[in-house]
């Protein structure tokens, strides 16, 4: 059973807000991902993170920001949201060693208006 | 630039049938290769994880085989049933840089079982 969080489950939100998606893990990981997922589309990383306080950016652009202040929470932030941002936002987690198993989230389910 | 390409995108098979998922990776040099379902507006969740040194992985009615070197993999469900149904996402790490442990993940194969 997977230890990862994320919150929230589905939020709609108006254009120009400002929105943090939270997602936390209890199994120790070092490693933190997130990515993006548009219906129907294969899963892209935009962030991601091998330990407290590095971040980096993944392979798709992204408006958001990522910060890694403790090992079990990663939160992605959007300062100002747009209708452009709806999406499915997916956190994983895995270990330090690259042969170890991901675990995903539920997701966040985010729709701008 | 390493693609995942997953064939068929969609299956409806009837109960009990024994099925075959593909996945095709361009770049052979992974770390490992992961399988997940994905239920409709859910997360991931992980059914089998293939070393690279390794041929294949077992997990109940789950079978999944992987070729390095023709940059292929297969998920075997045997004797099917509805509650089979999801979307099956293939995905490998390619090791080395500390990005290069993230996933790639192929657009998946949604899969119908009919009872």
């Amino acid at each position: 059973e997977a230890d990862i969080y994320q919150t929230p489950r589905y939020l709609v939100i108006g254009t120009g807000k400002k929105i943090t998606l939270e997602c936390s893990q209890t199994m120790g990981h070092d490693k933190m991902y997130w990515y993006q997922q548009d219906p129907g589309m294969e899963l892209h990383l935009i962030h991601y993170s091998y330990g407290v306080n590095s971040t980096e950016k993944g392979d798709l652009s992204s408006e958001s920001t990522v910060s890694r202040i403790r090992t079990e929470h990663f939160p992605l932030t959007l300062e100002s949201a747009r209708p452009s941002h709806t999406s499915q936002y997916l956190c994983a987690s895995s270990d330090r060693q690259g042969n170890t198993e991901a675990f995903f989230g539920q997701g966040t389910r985010l729709t701008v208006v | 630039k390493q693609e995942v390409t997953q064939i068929p995108a969609a299956l409806s098979v009837p109960e009990g049938e024994n099925l075959v998922l593909n996945c095709s990776f361009t770049d052979s040099a992974i770390y490992n290769l992961q399988w997940f379902r994905q239920d409709p507006g859910k997360g991931l969740t992980s059914l089998l994880l293939i070393q690279s040194s390794q041929r294949e992985q077992t997990s109940g009615r789950l079978n999944a085989s992987l070729d390095k070197s023709s940059g292929r993999s297969t998920l075997y469900i045997a004797a099917s049933q509805p509650g089979d149904s999801a979307t099956y996402l293939c995905a490998v790490s390619l090791g080395g840089n500390q990005a290069g442990t993230a996933l790639i993940f192929g657009k998946g194969t949604t899969l119908s079982v009919s009872s």
